[in-house]
């Protein structure tokens, strides 16, 4: 039962123009949802989170809309960079349970010259 | 320099021994997590550690074991009842108060022949 999916395993985009990668999620008991970038060999990096009291989350060139009644989120990179080419993963997780992520399948983002 | 180290970054194995990955941090986080990662899939949680002396199994527990002696270790070990160990391991930590936001170490390949 995958809780958390990322529809869309690799995503390509020019250099400079915006980067959308989408999430959606099956449990509404999610209220915390994070986007990690991952290079290959090696560990996750935090990216950029966003409460389920907001909507809309901002950090630099990364922003995340979170739209709860279609239990969606994205999130937009603009403008994209070449080092921005990685696997993005995004996770959510509940109060109830707390310290455990679910996590999605990952999106693989290539910035193209 | 603050950070989780994970070793050997490459782990090589006979079927039917057990291997233990080791995991420090010492960013004096709280919790500590395993996760496992295969081609194509997300990141699935193994076993998680909220504090020290305890732990709680996560989605796919069967065939692993840890131990949370120390609050900046938490070893995994691997044992011959994993069906297919051979996969990419991470290791994480958070601070109790933003249990969401885990910070990982650069991971272990297993590869069990």
């Amino acid at each position: 039962d995958q809780q958390v999916k990322q529809n869309s395993p690799s995503l390509s985009v020019q250099e400079g123009r915006i980067s959308i990668l989408n999430c959606d999620y099956t449990n509404s008991m999610f209220d915390y949802f994070l986007w990690y970038k991952k290079y290959p060999a090696e560990g996750p990096t935090f990216l950029i989170s966003i409460s389920s009291i907001k909507d809309k989350n901002e950090d630099g060139r990364f922003t995340v809309f979170l739209n709860k009644s279609a239990k969606h989120l994205s999130l937009h990179i603009v403008p994209s960079q070449p080092g921005d080419s990685a696997v993005y993963f995004c996770a959510a997780g509940h109060t109830g349970t707390a310290s455990k992520l679910t996590f999605g399948t990952g999106t693989r983002l290539q910035v193209t010259l | 320099d603050g950070g989780i180290t994970q070793s050997p970054k490459y782990l090589f194995r006979k079927e039917g021994q057990n291997v233990t990955l080791s995991c420090e941090q010492n960013l004096n986080h709280d919790a500590m997590y395993w996760y496992r990662q295969d081609p194509g899939q997300g990141l699935r949680l193994i076993y998680y550690s909220q504090i020290v002396n305890d732990f709680q199994k996560g989605d796919i527990a069967e065939g692993y074991s840890v131990s949370r002696e120390k609050k900046e270790s938490f070893p995994l070990t691997v044992t011959s009842a994993q069906k297919n160990p051979t996969a990419f391991y991470l290791c994480a930590s958070s601070m109790s108060d933003s249990l969401y936001e885990q910070y990982f170490g650069p991971g272990t390949r297993l590869t069990v022949t």
